[in-house]
């Protein structure tokens, strides 16, 4: 079974930061990784697909790379409405998710 | 515009059997396999198993195997999960998700329900 590992685990950053999310699959995921964004009391959005293809809608400052074992999501400049938690998900698998919070 | 709208909160007693509902609109139901997914209270995600809306085909988690079955009504748009044998480790919020293919794999996620709290406790 595919294992993706997630990190890291939580975060503190301020409004304006770069932030920056690994996830290393543990076999060749090739381009299968997206990341979804779950903010307390909702469900979870996809916000990349395809290791960096932008879902419709989601603002710029949001991107993803790599392929193969290993990912990055990047929030550019962090806005207040970005605190929240972040999974990245390979097919049937999530990671463990990155809590997101204010410094 | 895409909806998935799931049935209201359960509680179950251990080994009992729960079935949730989820009714699709704003897309046709038959295009596109639903997911389900599940979230234990301060937890991470767990995916569960796919249906294929149009065929009714499915595939599960190694872990549900023999315990879950997805179902469907194209007359209605509507997808249903049942689990059974429940235990307390089954307490947990069940997400019914249309998932968008690419390169010929159908795990993208685009649309969630609003979430089925299941709660097993005797």
């Amino acid at each position: 079974d595919i294992q993706m590992t997630q990190s890291p685990s939580s975060l503190s950053a301020s409004v304006g930061d770069r932030v920056t999310i690994t996830c290393q699959a543990n076999q060749d995921s090739g381009k299968y990784l997206n990341w979804y964004q779950q903010k307390p009391g909702q469900a979870p959005k996809l916000l990349i697909y395809a290791a960096s293809n932008l879902e419709t809608g989601v603002p710029s400052r949001f991107s993803g790379s790599g392929s193969g074992t290993d990912f990055t999501f990047t929030i550019s400049s962090l806005q207040p409405e970005d605190f929240a938690t972040y999974y990245c998900q390979q097919l049937r698998t999530f990671g463990q998710g990155t809590r997101l919070e204010t410094k | 515009q895409v909806q998935l709208v799931q049935s209201g909160a359960e509680v179950k007693q251990p080994g009992a059997s729960v079935k949730v509902s989820c009714k699709a609109s704003g897309y046709t139901f038959t295009g596109y396999y639903i997911h389900w997914v599940r979230q234990a209270p301060g937890q991470g995600l767990e995916w569960m198993g796919w249906m294929y809306s149009k065929s009714g085909g499915t595939d599960s988690a190694q872990n549900f195997r023999g315990r879950i079955t997805m179902t469907r009504d194209t007359s209605i748009g509507t997808a249903y999960m049942e689990l059974s044998r429940l235990t307390s480790d089954d307490t947990a919020l069940y997400y019914c998700v249309r998932a968008k293919c690419n390169d010929g794999r159908c795990y993208n996620f685009d649309y969630w329900g609003q979430g089925t709290l299941v709660t097993v406790s005797s």
